[in-house]
Formats: structure tokens, C-alpha cells, sequence
């Protein structure tokens, strides 16, 4: 079955550090991969994708992620992480379906010490 | 552009009421998709239509209805409404021109439910 996994549901970094969230999924076929980011209180907004290609992918606000299909992983990476980054990160995977359903997994909530 | 627009922003149902939360889309997306949100568990697909007046159910259905009758608009219907349906609810929309290509979803800003 298809399924995403976040391992980590809560993460602590300082302003400044560097970020990694982990995502590994399940999917039988060749995987459509996505990040999104949510702000308290607001909608999911696209961080990044991926359909094919080059396997590390650039996004929005400075945040990148690695496609690794041998480990069936996705994890997003920020250099140097803001204050204003604090919000829930969900991954998700979907396919070549005729529906564009996707598969979230459960979200990593980010918190970022002054 | 205005996006996916969702009203209300917030409700408080009584168990057995029944509500309809609406979803609009300017984009002229042809598929549409409804979520709800839970605390630690992601968003779970409840509904989703791949074109006016087609619909189908997702992972979490029961208790709700949808139709769509305009690429507009995709409405969700709460029947009999049970405190287990208090959630953030998120419309979505994508634009895919061929079977088997997966789009981006643009989310509307949710509608937060409360039944008591």
C-alpha cells in the first residue's frame, strides 16, 4: 500500500542552524513528490517538487530536498534556518493515477529558538 | 487571481445539524479534492472529482456527501454531524491536461468545524 512516512513529529532547531526533515515513502510505481509547508491558522502552500530529473530540487525560501529512490526517502534541507520558518511540513507522494490523489504523511512541526 | 476560496472560515455545529462547506476555484482546475485535518495525523482524502459531475470517495468518507456541478465549485455536505467531525477541513484544486499526470494542488485556507 501506499504510505508516507515523517519520522520526526517535532523538531527544535536554533535560528540559523541547519534543517533536515525526513520523509520516506512507499509507492509501487514512480513516485510524484511534494513538500508543503503550513503557517499556523493558514492553508498548505507548495514548498517544492518532483517528477523526474535531477534528483536535488530547489524550492521556495531557500529550502531544497534530495530525491533517493535506492532509500525511498525525500528529505527536505534548509542551510540556515529563519524564525520565520516556524510552521508544520507535510510530504507527499502521489502517482500516475488519472485522479492526482496524493498521500500526505503525518507532518513534522518545525520550532526555531531565538 | 483569488485561488481556492473557502467559507465559512469557522463554524459551531450541534450534533445532528447539518452544513454544507463551500470551495470555489477561479484557476479553472479540473480536479478538486476535499481534506480534513486532524491533529498528528496529516490530512485524510474525504472526497475528490476529476471533472464536473464526477465524484468519488476518498479514504475517509463516510458522513459526507460532495457534488459538482460547475468546474467551480465543489461543495461538501455534512448530513448528521457528529463530534468526530470536528477538523479543519481544506479544499484543493490541480490542473492535469493528460491521464496520469500529477499537478501541483493549490489548498484553499480551510474551514475549522466544531460539533458539540
Amino acid at each position: 500500500a501506499q504510505s508516507v512516512t515523517q519520522p520526526d513529529i517535532h523538531i527544535t532547531v536554533s535560528e540559523g542552524a541547519s534543517l533536515e526533515l525526513r520523509c520516506n515513502y512507499s509507492y509501487g510505481a514512480t513516485p510524484y513528490l511534494f513538500w508543503y509547508v503550513q503557517s499556523p491558522g493558514q492553508g498548505l502552500q507548495l514548498l517544492l517538487k518532483y517528477f523526474s530529473g535531477d534528483t536535488l530540487v530547489q524550492g521556495i525560501k531557500g529550502f531544497e530536498a534530495e530525491f533517493k529512490r535506492s532509500q525511498s526517502s525525500f528529505n527536505l534541507r534548509k542551510p540556515s534556518v529563519h524564525w520565520s520558518d516556524a510552521a508544520e511540513y507535510f510530504c507527499a507522494v502521489g502517482g500516475s493515477s488519472n485522479t492526482g490523489k496524493l498521500i500526505f504523511g503525518q507532518g513534522t512541526t518545525l520550532q526555531v529558538k531565538p | 487571481n483569488a485561488g481556492v476560496t473557502q467559507t465559512p472560515k469557522f463554524r459551531i455545529l450541534k450534533i445532528g445539524q447539518s452544513m454544507t462547506l463551500q470551495c470555489t476555484q477561479d484557476m479553472n482546475h479540473n480536479y478538486m479534492y476535499w481534506y480534513r485535518q486532524d491533529p498528528g495525523m496529516g490530512l485524510k482524502l474525504i472526497y475528490y472529482s476529476v471533472g464536473a459531475g464526477i465524484t468519488d470517495k476518498g479514504e475517509v468518507p463516510n458522513g459526507y456527501n460532495v457534488s459538482r456541478s460547475t468546474t467551480e465549485d465543489f461543495p461538501l455536505r455534512l448530513e448528521l454531524a457528529a463530534p468526530s467531525q470536528t477538523s479543519v477541513y481544506f479544499c484543493a484544486s490541480s490542473y492535469s491536461r493528460l491521464a496520469g499526470e500529477q499537478e501541483t494542488q493549490y489548498f484553499g485556507p480551510g474551514t475549522r468545524l466544531l460539533v458539540l
